[in-house]
């Protein structure tokens, strides 16, 4: 069965530069999650989209921001790095009108040198 | 503050032997989910349970719901080598509707042959 997508898998950035991550949801699934787990730590809920809209907003900050686009895929961009965004970004997706139950995405590593 | 407290944080079990993992919110919980990580890899959903009293298996491992709906507890019976890994719960903690989850801070499980 398809599950959802992240790439790039593994990142490397200096400080201050750019990122983008993508996340391909579960077909047919209408809605995106976005979670950050530092070393050691759970993972940290930062943003959800259901149909394109915000649906939702955590502990995201102001330098990153989100959207999900009409296939439903979404794009996370981190500006102005700093070292503390090193760590394992998670996406996940769910069918509001189904069960709800969140599939999580393989993550994309973010190092940030 | 964790909203959600996993014990133990750390277990380390005989080969074949069963073993119990607990989550506990301070609030009630609409949804609870069971995942299992892999050191550094992504999330592998096992279970979610919503309603009080709900109980599922799934293989060896089952998952219970309280009547209260604040606690879960995740059984392994006779562990395998393949059942190590890190054990995170997360929570719906929202009314209804697709939901952010906030997560345990995981249980790491060892199983010795």
């Amino acid at each position: 069965a398809a599950g959802v997508i992240q790439s790039p898998r593994h990142l490397i950035k200096e400080k201050r530069e750019t990122a983008t991550l993508k996340c391909y949801p579960i077909p047919r699934h209408d809605t995106v999650y976005w979670y950050q787990q530092g070393p050691g730590q759970d993972p940290q809920f930062l943003i959800s989209f259901y149909e394109k809209m915000q649906s939702d907003k955590g502990s995201i900050p102001d330098r990153f921001s989100a959207q999900q686009f009409s296939d439903y895929h979404s794009e996370l961009n981190m500006s102005s790095l700093e070292l503390g965004d090193s760590a394992l970004y998670f996406c996940a997706s769910s069918l509001v009108a189904g069960s709800n139950e969140q599939f999580f995405g393989p993550g994309t590593r973010l190092t940030v040198l | 503050s964790q909203e959600l407290e996993q014990s133990p944080q750390s277990l380390i079990v005989q080969e074949g032997k069963n073993l119990t993992i607990n989550c506990t919110s301070s609030k009630t919980l609409y949804g609870l989910y069971w995942y299992k990580q892999k050191y550094g890899e992504g999330l592998i959903f096992l279970m979610m349970l919503q309603k009080g009293g709900e109980e599922k298996s799934h293989e060896k491992i089952t998952a219970k719901l309280d009547e209260k709906k604040q606690q879960s507890s995740l059984h392994i019976t006779a562990s395998q080598p393949s059942h190590a890994g890190i054990y995170l719960c997360g929570a719906d903690i929202g009314i209804q509707g697709a939901q952010k989850l906030v997560f345990g801070q995981g249980t790491r499980l060892t199983i010795n042959p």
